[in-house]
């Protein structure tokens, strides 16, 4: 099984800076993904990391290090809508062959004025 | 279709009861998983199928869940005798592949609600 543990809650200011962290604890590791889910709605797709190292896509980036089993979201320019569930969601091989992508509880971003 | 699409989108059932849950995936997409989601928790993985085969069903929680996917295309997602603790939004994803970096796209969910 894998074991996901990332902040339940975190508030940041409008016009900040914020990082979410994940920690994981895997074997097979094959890709770490970071969604975003608003309240009522389904997670979208932010972002993929499967070797070490930081992926930018504007506003948003995410860093991956496999060797500690740890990833951050980092999120610039905060704005009001980015006030959302942040899920970290990681891909395993298991011996079977099967590619089981498991998330975590979702960390609640509350970005205020 | 554009996206992935779930029938129907509110499901309200007495406790006992079957249900059917219906996903549509995205055209060519040949992953499709299914996970069930409870408030202020993450997706909890179900199953998820590789063309018409169930991969991994490692997440069901018993025998009263049971999902097919007849023609590799649209899933049914079956619960049994249902109980209030089934009661949460199950989401449906589909993936161009299961591996690497094929991201999920997921549909609205259809709630269902146990009385």
């Amino acid at each position: 099984g894998q074991n996901i543990d990332q902040p339940t809650e975190m508030t940041a200011t409008e016009g900040a800076i914020v990082q979410i962290n994940c920690t994981y604890q895997t074997s097979g590791f094959n890709g770490l993904f970071w969604y975003q889910q608003h309240a009522g709605e389904a997670p979208t797709f932010l972002s993929y990391n499967v070797l070490d190292g930081l992926e930018e896509k504007g506003r948003f980036s995410s860093f991956l290090s496999r060797s500690k089993g740890y990833s951050y979201l980092l999120l610039k320019e905060l704005q009001m809508k980015d006030s959302a569930s942040y899920l970290c969601a990681v891909r395993d091989r298991s011996g079977a062959g099967s590619y089981q992508l498991t998330f975590g509880k979702g960390t609640k971003l509350s970005v205020i004025p | 279709g554009a996206g992935v699409s779930q029938t129907p989108s509110n499901k309200v059932t007495e406790k006992g009861k079957y249900v059917e849950l219906r996903c549509d995936p995205i055209s060519g997409h040949t992953a499709l998983y299914w996970y069930r989601q409870s408030l202020g928790q993450g997706p909890e993985f179900l199953i998820y199928f590789q063309g018409t085969g169930a991969a991994d069903d490692s997440g069901l929680p018993n025998d009263r869940f049971f999902a097919v996917r007849p023609e590799g295309s649209v899933s049914t997602l079956k619960i049994q005798r249902t109980e209030r603790g089934d009661s949460a939004v199950y989401l449906c994803a589909s993936s161009l592949r299961a591996r690497d970096n094929s991201p999920l796209h997921f549909g609205n969910g259809t709630r269902l609600t146990v009385t």
